[in-house]
């Protein structure tokens, strides 16, 4: 089980450009959750999908803020245009329903808007 | 008003002794409360967790739960350097077992040799 994987690890990237942040669920989970961490917020929840299917959105910033679960395994979170109050570190986590079975993370992306 | 509140710390402890971490919260709807442990540079693991009240030991740690004054709590016995992290707390609010996953501030703990 090689865990949920996030790409990248790092990104630096200028004011107003476009971010794209990757997560591949541990297969056979079908909930995958987006969290945002910083010293001042702790972590917060952005977004999660069940079966694919946006469920629950209400922690997405702003308009600026979009992800798309295309199939069961790859999710993005992008971020256009990016500014600098959006560095963080981003995590993914993903479980699977029927059952308590804990959310697993992944190492998350640590993102510095310049 | 946070739905669920933890003391950030730093908690700094010698080791071998006993640590307490404890959170409180507002929503009388959580079910399921859980522990993650989040190392530096890492993401959280989950330690623990408890369905509804009560007490659950593994090893060295113990998870309590007292939904009536709605408070949770975390105790690690004879502390090693290597429990040094942050320690979150996180409920679970939603039907059934998936839905949003609440957290605390976290906790930074530090056991000195």
């Amino acid at each position: 089980d090689a865990g949920v994987i996030q790409s990248p690890r790092h990104e630096v990237t200028e004011m107003g450009q476009e971010v794209t942040l990757r997560c591949k669920p541990i297969s056979g989970h079908n909930s995958l959750f987006w969290y945002r961490q910083t010293m001042m917020r702790g972590l917060e929840l952005l977004i999660y999908f069940n079966n694919n299917v946006p469920i629950d959105d209400s922690g997405m910033p702003e308009d600026r803020f979009s992800a798309k679960m295309p199939n069961a395994s790859f999710s993005t979170l992008k971020i256009q245009p990016s500014e600098p109050r959006d560095s963080a570190v981003y995590f993914c986590a993903s479980t699977r329903t029927g059952g308590f079975n804990g959310y697993t993370f992944g190492s998350g992306t640590r993102l510095t808007v310049v | 008003q946070k739905e669920v509140e933890q003391d950030p710390g730093p908690l700094s402890v010698p080791e071998g002794a006993i640590v307490s971490l404890n959170c409180t919260y507002s929503n009388s709807a959580f079910q399921y409360f859980m522990w993650y442990r989040q190392y530096s540079r890492k993401g959280p693991e989950l330690l623990m967790y408890t369905y509804s009240s009560g007490n659950k030991e593994d090893g060295r740690f113990t998870a309590q739960v007292d939904k009536s004054s709605k408070y949770i709590s975390l105790f690690i016995r004879d502390s090693q350097p290597s429990d040094s992290a942050t320690y979150l707390c996180a409920m679970l609010h939603g039907s059934g077992n998936t839905g949003k996953l609440i957290f605390g501030q976290g906790t930074t703990l530090q056991v000195k040799p």
